[in-house]
């Protein structure tokens, strides 16, 4: 069971090119959400899918797009990286949507570089 | 919309020493609470966690309130080790999304 897993663990990138990380939840979970961690700046929601099969807006997804490709797995495209985008994305996944005590279990991260 | 601010760190502290980090919260509604921990290099993971008001949350040690009155969830530990060391971020579930404070990172010396 190795819950929560991402790749690559490590990129750098030049402006404008593009890329894909990806993210998969072997828990049977129906959510799942994409994060990005800024110094002095907490975990920001970047996209989620409550459920397979629907996506939606957190609070900073410009210059994303995500796909639920399947129950399992949540993938976060940059189509052109920006040195803004420079951070580290964590994914996450939660059983049920709704439920107010409802956990979190995260990846380990994969940090990014935009030159 | 809903936020949570917690005291910025980093907090440094000697073994066995008391621990508090404060967290309030603004938020509609009655959120469910969390301490989540992130150790260098790792992912976040729960801590604790509180449902209602009045609500203890506890673990390894930890605990923190769920104060309605005062809008706040402080972490504490009567006896902090150097393995405790890490980041700790608070946070609150609206209807489906957590929104997380900014962090506080604390540091334990032997």
């Amino acid at each position: 069971n190795a819950g929560v897993t991402q790749t690559p663990k490590f990129q750098v990138l030049k402006t404008g090119q593009s890329m894909t990380l990806q993210c998969a939840q072997d828990m049977n979970h129906n959510s799942m959400y994409w994060y990005r961690q800024d110094p002095g700046m907490g975990l920001r929601l970047i996209y989620y899918s409550a459920s397979e099969g629907t996506t939606d807006k957190g609070e900073v997804p410009n210059g994303y797009n995500v796909s639920r490709l399947n129950k399992r797995e949540f993938s976060l495209r940059l189509e052109s990286a920006a040195p803004s985008q420079t951070s580290v994305y964590f994914c996450a996944s939660s059983g049920d949507r709704g439920r107010p005590y409802d956990e979190q279990f995260f990846g380990p991260g994969t940090r990014l570089t935009v030159l | 919309g809903n936020s949570v601010t917690q005291m910025e760190g980093p907090v440094t502290l000697s073994e066995e020493a008391f621990l508090t980090i404060n967290c309030t919260y603004t938020a509609t509604g009655y959120p469910s609470l969390f301490w989540y921990v992130q150790y260098p290099g790792e992912g976040l993971q729960l801590l604790l966690k509180a449902t209602k008001a009045d609500d203890k949350g506890s673990n390894k040690g930890f605990e923190a309130t769920y104060r309605k009155e005062t809008t706040s969830f402080h972490l504490e530990k009567g006896s902090v080790q150097v393995s405790d060391s890490a980041v700790y971020f608070c946070a609150l579930m609206g209807y489906s999304t957590l929104t997380f404070g900014k962090g506080t990172m604390l540091l334990v010396s032997p």
